[in-house]
């Protein structure tokens, strides 16, 4: 059990660009949850997706943000024309839908220049 | 409304003495509690969870918290703390008619010879 995988550990771009960040949940986990963590903010749920489909996305800024599952291997959170404010550790966690314990991946971290 | 509040944004303890990090809820319903810990560039690892029964559960590493549904608390313990100890440690609330999990701010704690 490799745990959950999030793919680039740290990303960095320019203002206006496009940054995806992916996540692979552990196997046989049916959700999966994104988490965005700032010294300003904290932690902060986004959104969430149960066996593929997207459940609650009420953290999920309105606008350049969404998230996809297209497969039960992988999530992602993909933002358009970031902003300097978007840099921050994203999280992702899955969890078994019986389990009430949620784990995490390493995070990714956007920096936004 | 759902929340858990941590009053402690640092916490500085000598090693060997003992540790009691707060945390406060509030819930509408059963709540769920969890304590993460966050190592420097890590993602998040669960210490211990509240779901019911005995107040005191024990958690990895010497840790253990206690639950009071009078107080609202979930405070975290350890008889005695060791310099790997230094970390972000969370509180976190799950409703058992939510989804997803409230994090607290976060105590970071500094372990000093």
């Amino acid at each position: 059990n490799a745990g959950v995988i999030q793919t680039p550990r740290h990303k960095v771009t320019g203002k206006g660009q496009e940054a995806t960040l992916w996540c692979e949940p552990i196997s046989g986990h049916s959700a999966v949850f994104w988490y965005r963590q700032t010294i300003v903010q904290g932690l902060e749920f986004l959104t969430y997706f149960r066996n593929q489909a997207p459940i609650d996305d009420s953290g999920m800024p309105k606008e350049r943000f969404s998230a996809q599952m297209p497969n039960q291997s992988h999530s992602t959170l993909k933002i358009q024309s970031t902003q300097p404010q978007d840099s921050a550790v994203y999280l992702c966690a899955s969890r078994d839908w019986g389990d009430y314990e949620q784990y995490f991946g390493p995070g990714t971290r956007l920096t936004v220049l | 409304a759902q929340s858990v509040t941590q009053p402690d944004a640092r916490v500085t303890v000598s090693e060997g003495a003992s540790l009691q990090l707060r945390c406060k809820y509030s819930s509408s319903g059963t709540p769920y509690l969890f304590w993460y810990v966050q190592y420097p560039r890590q993602g998040l690892q669960l210490l211990l969870k509240y779901y019911s029964g005995d107040p005191v559960v024990q958690g990895v590493n010497g840790f253990e918290a206690e639950f009071s549904k009078s107080n609202s608390s979930f405070h975290l313990r350890k008889a005695s703390v060791h310099w790997s100890d230094s970390a972000v440690y969370f509180c976190v609330l799950r409703m058992d008619s939510g989804t997803y999990q409230r994090f607290g701010t976060g105590t970071k704690l500094q372990v000093v010879p």
